[in-house]
């Protein structure tokens, strides 16, 4: 999910659909990885996290998949909805930092 | 469910003026941050605050800002004698914990500063 300046890479699905989102994080030596949901307007709202001991954790409609040999990250939504439409970023940390590093950022846009 | 909440929503002022965005985080949350994002452009960590001190801050934010937790619920940013590209959203957030670990942060709903 690389983008460069306006131009957000855009992912659009049929409702009902699974949605699969990407993202190369740039940091080999970070602990922990989160995925949020940007809406228009809004703040970013916290999907599903992940620690680094770990390649894959579910939440309700949503995995993320870890591959740290190739900095990987993805996010699986299940029977993708409308209100699913939205901007999704991953963010990455370390745990000697306060700071998330954000990725680029991915549109859903889920058709009718 | 808590929230973060910033205010004002939108702020518009003139080049070289001094604003002050405000923010106030969930009640029992330690960590306090802000962050920015320019239109269409990544979220960028600007600052942390713990314990009434800066924890870290990016190569952003520099002399121009400045946060303070003046009382016991709000946190503030102040920019001193705004640029053009200092126009963007700006959000507060909090975590329980450091950074997040385990829980997120949560962030508010954003001021976006336009500088005219």
């Amino acid at each position: 999910g690389e983008s460069v300046g306006l131009h957000l890479p855009t992912l659009s699905v049929q409702e009902g659909d699974n949605s699969i989102i990407n993202c190369a994080y740039s940091n080999s030596a970070s602990d922990y990885f989160i995925w949020y949901k940007q809406e228009s307007g809004k703040g970013p709202q916290f999907i599903i996290d992940i620690r680094s001991n770990m390649d894959k954790r579910q939440g309700q409609r949503v995995t993320v998949l870890l591959n740290k040999t190739v900095k990987h990250l993805s996010l699986q939504i299940a029977a993708t909805q409308p209100g699913d439409s939205a901007v999704y970023f991953c963010a990455e940390r370390m745990d000697s930092s306060y700071k998330l590093i954000f990725g680029s950022g991915t549109r859903l846009l889920v058709r009718p | 469910e808590p929230e973060v909440t910033q205010t004002p929503s939108h702020q518009v002022t003139q080049m070289g003026q001094e604003v002050i965005l405000r923010c106030v985080p969930i009640s029992n949350h330690l960590y306090f941050y802000w962050y920015r994002q320019i239109l269409g452009q990544k979220v960028e960590f600007l600052v942390s605050f713990y314990n009434n001190e800066i924890s870290e801050k990016s190569e952003i934010f520099d002399d121009q800002f400045s946060v303070e937790r003046p009382d016991g619920s709000n946190f503030t940013l102040k920019i001193r004698s705004t640029k053009l590209e200092d126009s963007a959203m700006y959000f507060c957030a909090s975590s329980e914990e450091k950074a997040g670990s385990n829980y997120g942060y949560t962030f508010g709903s954003g001021t976006r500063l336009t500088v005219v």
